[in-house]
């Protein structure tokens, strides 16, 4: 079966460090990957999505970048975090979808809570 | 982009009730989801039902994509019940399953 896995599970950084949150994935190959942010409140925001190592495509301009160096693994990073960075962030998977075929089932790891101090 | 929106925001039950939870979505959709977002922040899958009806257990969920709604059913509620229900859905025609989320509804169940 498939698992996807988050770390840190809570992280407190300072305004301007360095940010790195891990995503990986085990039981499946060739998985899309997603970054999702939840902000105080309960909207879900994509942020980034993969549909291959080193593919990586941004949703929404801000701060942050996400980078795949291997197949199942996620990145999620910034050089100098903000107040506003501050959130939920949840690492989701999907089956390769091809073509015009119906996507597959999300799924989504237990979250990384980021607070910016 | 296409537009989510879900109801009710809030809903107070009491332990056993039953209760109806909407979805409506303003575009064509090839995929519909609902998640539990339980209070340790855990995005539980519930269905995946971009059409038609299905169950588990005491929940059940209907999309009727001709008609841009989806409707999730929670019977006999109980207090682990409680949390933020959620619908994402991906417009039709998109092939790289980015999901788009509504508000989300506030569910407490009360002993």
């Amino acid at each position: 079966s498939q698992t996807i896995h988050q770390w840190p599970a809570t992280l407190v950084q300072p305004v301007g460090s360095p940010l790195s949150l891990e995503c990986t994935v085990e039981g499946t190959s060739n998985p899309n990957l997603y970054w999702y942010r939840q902000a105080a409140g309960r909207g879900l925001q994509l942020l980034f999505y993969s549909v291959g190592i080193g593919q990586i495509s941004s949703e929404v301009p801000q701060n942050l970048s996400a980078s795949r160096p291997q197949d199942r693994q996620f990145i999620l990073s910034s050089k100098k975090l903000l107040l506003s960075d501050s959130g939920f962030y949840l690492c989701a998977w999907s089956l390769r979808t091809s073509g015009r075929a119906t996507p597959h089932e999300q799924y989504f790891g237990p979250g990384t809570r980021l607070t910016v101090t | 982009g296409i537009q989510v929106e879900q109801s009710p925001p809030d809903l107070i039950l009491q332990e056993g009730a039953n209760s109806t939870l909407r979805c409506n979505f303003s575009d064509s959709v090839n995929n519909l989801q609902w998640f539990h977002q339980n209070p340790w922040g855990q995005l539980i899958n519930l269905f995946y039902i971009p059409s038609g009806t299905k169950q588990n257990g005491r929940l059940s969920a209907t999309t009727v994509a001709t008609e841009r709604y989806s409707l999730l059913y929670i019977s006999s509620s109980q207090t682990t019940d409680s949390g933020v229900y959620f619908c994402a859905v991906e417009r039709d025609g998109g092939a790289t399953n980015k999901l788009i989320f509504g508000t989300g509804t506030l569910l407490a169940v009360q002993p």
